[in-house]
């Protein structure tokens, strides 16, 4: 079985200001990760997704997010936020088993809020 | 445009009755899911489909059910077995295995009369 542990459910932040967003996952299979944004009555748009290669993956709108093995981490990374940028970010992982085929597991998701 | 359609975006349930929504999609994808978002418990997966003429439950398919006719289309029904329809309902899309990305539609929200 795979799980997603979002550690914050809401996080505060100035504009300008650097902002991390942490994941931490737990599966018995090798993974995939992905960050989703959700804005208010919408759908999930992909920011960025870590499938092998480089552990530090950028995405867009500025966002990155480095890959740990050890600490089974995926935390999401912005070196400064916009007001824009307010929204609510799903960390998933993906992983292959015998009885549940492929399938993302979602965390509960972090709100980001940026203040002017 | 490429896509996920979904619709209606608002839907209301009375009580004992079965509603559908739609889901369309125009990526030539071959996976297909549906999820319900509660607030404050992200996303859970309600039913999948890997290939046409085929589906599996997910974590929480009790009072739902789904069909996959089309490789386009896969339409969840709402049943009145189902007893908390009250939520925010998202149709997604991939290509095929299971580390592509997923493709989400704009959601349906499903009230209760």
């Amino acid at each position: 079985a795979q799980s997603v542990t979002q550690l914050d459910s809401q996080v505060p932040v100035f504009e300008e200001a650097p902002v991390e967003l942490r994941c931490n996952y737990s599966s018995s299979v090798s993974v995939y990760l992905f960050w989703y944004v959700q804005y208010p009555n919408q759908g999930l748009q992909l920011l960025l997704k870590y499938l092998s290669g480089s552990t530090l993956v950028k995405g867009i709108n500025g966002f990155e997010a480095e890959f740990n093995k050890s600490q089974t981490s995926f935390h999401l990374r912005k070196p400064s936020v916009h007001i824009s940028d307010t929204a609510e970010y799903f960390c998933a992982v993906s992983g292959l088993s015998e009885t549940s085929g492929s399938r993302l597991t979602f965390g509960e998701g972090t709100q980001l809020t940026v203040n002017p | 445009d490429g896509g996920i359609t979904q619709s209606p975006k608002y839907l209301f349930r009375k009580e004992g009755q079965n509603v559908t929504l739609s889901c369309e999609q125009n990526l030539n994808h071959d996976a297909m899911y549906w999820y319900r978002q509660d607030p404050g418990q992200g996303l859970r997966l309600i039913y999948y489909s890997q290939i046409v003429n085929d589906f599996q439950k997910g974590d929480i398919a009790e009072g739902y059910s789904v069909s996959r006719e089309k490789k386009e289309s896969f339409p969840l029904t709402v049943t009145s077995a189902q007893k908390n329809p009250t939520a925010f309902y998202l149709c997604a899309s991939s290509r095929d295995s299971y580390q592509e990305t997923q493709y989400f539609g704009p959601g349906t929200r499903l009230l209760v009369l």
